[in-house]
């Protein structure tokens, strides 16, 4: 079965301490592999798509990297606005046009001053 | 470009009554999806559409849900009769391919009372 755990459940930072978010996976044929964040009240918004193992993506403070069992969300000198959820979604290989997203519980980051 | 619409943002019902829940996707995204997010089972895919088609409902909870695309602009997703459980978060999202990113609009956040 095609499963998707996030760790750790929630994250508690001082503004400056790095850290890493982990999306491990089992899935019959990754085709893609998506990060979002997700603010309270508002719906998940698009950060990464990675497609195969050693494949990173950078954007401001984050960087996202895959493996053939997990991803990774390494998040340098947070600051208090990247206090968010991070979800964690894969897509399968497929027939018929279609790529099931399945998503992982995600990590609540809160980032302090 | 405006991102994926939907209406209300909240709704409060007694339980027994009907409720509607509306999205307009991403111009030019063939695929629309209606999720629902809840703290237990996190992000779930309830159905999705490809251009205007219903292609698998297989996550719909039960018969009183039911959800409509009558053309590439709308979609509905249709609780009748409400039930306390059925509070949750329900989000739509759209993508211009199967295997494209999915955009997600900011959710109608539902209480059944």
């Amino acid at each position: 079965e095609d499963q998707v755990t996030q760790s750790p459940e929630a994250l508690r930072l001082q503004e400056g301490e790095s850290s890493s978010l982990n999306c491990s996976y089992t899935v019959s044929g990754l085709r893609g592999l998506f990060w979002y964040r997700q603010d309270p009240g508002k719906g998940p918004e698009f950060l990464f798509t990675l497609y195969s193992a050693g494949e990173e993506k950078e954007k401001e403070r984050l960087k996202a990297t895959l493996t053939k069992k997990e991803s990774f969300l390494h998040i340098t000198a947070p600051k208090p606005e990247d206090s968010a959820t991070y979800l964690c979604a894969v897509q399968a290989e497929f027939s018929g046009g279609y790529n099931k997203l399945i998503f992982g519980a995600g990590t609540r980051l809160a980032v302090h001053p | 470009d405006a991102g994926v619409i939907q209406s209300p943002r909240h709704e409060v019902t007694e339980m027994g009554q009907e409720v509607t829940l509306r999205c307009k996707p991403i111009s030019g995204h063939d695929y629309l999806f209606w999720y629902r997010q809840t703290m237990m089972r996190g992000l779930e895919l309830l159905i999705y559409f490809n251009n205007n088609v219903p292609i698998d409902d297989s996550g719909m909870p039960e018969d009183r849900f039911s959800a409509k695309m009558p053309n590439a602009s709308f979609s509905t997703l249709k609780i009748q009769p409400s039930e306390p459980r059925d509070s949750a978060v329900y989000f739509c999202a759209s993508s211009r391919t199967g295997g494209e990113t999915q955009y997600f609009g900011p959710g109608t956040r539902l209480l059944v009372l």
